[in-house]
């Protein structure tokens, strides 16, 4: 089945540890995108990747870096920068194209827990 | 940068009643979408609209794409305890340019 997965769907990291969670699409789309949720709230957008070996800064990039080696695959990194990591993070993908309908669609998320 | 003002934030109802939710912008969008995010998951496509004033529905879930470009209603008939969920609605100003997402509407329904 095409999908886009989050791995893991837990993960407990040491304060000052950077930790590095998975995303992998099957669905041949373009773009990648990596959100945070905080509880109750909406989704804030940390990094974003049009087309592989390229990406930009979202609205909350600080603390965290990302890659885009291969067009399926963009992992985030949490690193000892970011002063509060414990959050909801989501990955989505869509295409990428000026004549196409470009939706997101999301994977089912990693909660990350700074213990 | 554009934003979209969701409301209610939060609606607390009886099974079987009909909801209603929104959202506006303060700029134009063509297209709308709206996704269902239940606790622990992530968001759900729900409905996706592409022209000013179409109408779509989904089951027992209606959405309008506002005749002027900045606002979209979600409406929900019959609501059932399994409607539980955060709804976002997003805006996209043409393909090929970024989403923009509401704040949520948080839906708590009572059996």
């Amino acid at each position: 089945d095409g999908g886009i997965t989050q791995s893991p769907k837990y993960l407990f990291r040491k304060e000052g540890q950077n930790v590095t969670l998975s995303c992998e699409q099957n669905l041949n789309h373009d773009a990648m995108y990596w959100y945070r949720q905080d509880p109750g709230q909406g989704l804030r957008l940390i990094y974003y990747s049009q087309i592989v070996n390229d990406f930009q800064k979202g609205d909350i990039a600080e603390g965290y870096s990302v890659s885009r080696e291969k067009k399926e695959s963009f992992p985030l990194t949490v690193t000892s920068a970011q002063k509060n990591p414990t959050a909801f993070y989501l990955c989505a993908s869509s295409t990428w194209a000026r004549t196409q309908n470009t939706e997101a669609f999301f994977g089912q998320g990693t909660r990350l827990t700074v213990v | 940068g554009q934003q979209l003002n969701q409301s209610p934030q939060s609606m607390f109802i009886q099974e079987g009643e009909d909801v209603s939710m929104n959202c506006t912008s303060s700029s134009i969008f063509n297209t709308w979408l709206w996704y269902k995010q239940e606790p622990g998951e992530g968001p759900v496509l729900l409905i996706a609209l592409y022209k000013a004033g179409e109408l779509t529905s989904n089951g027992r879930l209606t959405a309008q794409f506002g005749i002027t470009r900045k606002d979209s209603f979600l409406n929900i008939s019959a609501s059932i305890p399994s409607d539980v969920g955060i709804y976002f609605c997003a805006g996209q100003l043409n393909a090929g340019n970024m989403l923009t997402f509401g704040g949520g509407t948080r839906l708590m329904v009572k059996p």
